[in-house]
């Protein structure tokens, strides 16, 4: 079974600075991999997703991130953090021919941005 | 498209009620899920659906039931409310399984007192 575990259930930045969320994924076969943003009070939206295509992502809003085999790794980043980046993110795991019970939810890191 | 909407947003229960929280999808996806989304906890699937009137249970099914009599409608039903199952509910449609997108609904936030 594949599992995903995201470091830092709050992570605070300043405007303008470096975002970094870190995601590290178990799985026995070459999995795919997602970034979902959940805006208060609202539903999970994708923000981009590994397909075994090529290992950096480009999401949308100005975010990507890096697929490290041997690291095991997705790691979110963006390089100037926005107010309205302000929200919960949420890395999952799913791999291939896996049912609708082989997507996998990290437990979430709640990004605070600092004026 | 409306994509994934959810009735109702909020709902109070009192412990042993019953009730149904209503999932639509103007998408026509194959796939159904409903989540349950706790503090701490990430998202936790609860049941989901390949197709109509295929269901089958996720991680933490107790207390909960389903059906999919149309590739719309995924409703989901609480027969005794207890107050363990105070959350926030998510479902989600995609058009497959694997490296598809989901989908998800705006939330039910659901309180048992």
């Amino acid at each position: 079974a594949q599992s995903v575990t995201q470091l830092g259930s709050h992570v605070s930045v300043s405007e303008g600075a470096l975002v970094l969320l870190r995601c590290n994924y178990s799985s026995s076969v070459p999995p795919y991999l997602f970034w979902y943003v959940q805006y208060p009070n609202q539903g999970l939206q994708l923000l981009l997703k590994y397909t075994s295509a090529a290992t950096l992502v480009k999401g949308i809003n100005g975010f990507e991130a890096e697929f490290k085999k041997s690291e095991t790794s997705f790691h979110l980043t963006k390089p100037s953090a926005h107010m309205s980046d302000a929200a919960e993110y949420f890395c999952a795991v799913s791999v291939p021919g896996g049912g609708a019970d082989g997507l996998t939810f990290g437990k979430g890191t709640h990004l605070i941005i600092q004026p | 498209n409306a994509g994934v909407t959810q009735t109702p947003k909020f709902q109070v229960l009192k412990t042993g009620q019953s009730m149904t929280l209503q999932c639509a999808q103007d998408m026509n996806h194959e796939y159904m899920s409903w989540y349950r989304q706790d503090p701490g906890m990430g998202l936790r699937l609860i049941h989901y659906s390949v197709g109509a009137g295929i269901t089958d249970q996720g991680e933490v099914p107790n207390g909960y039931n389903v059906s999919r009599s149309t590739t719309e409608d995924f409703p989901l039903r609480l027969l005794s409310a207890a107050p363990s199952q105070t959350s926030v509910y998510f479902c989600a449609s995609s058009v497959g399984l694997g490296y598809n997108e989901q989908f998800f609904g705006p939330g039910t936030r659901l309180t048992v007192l």
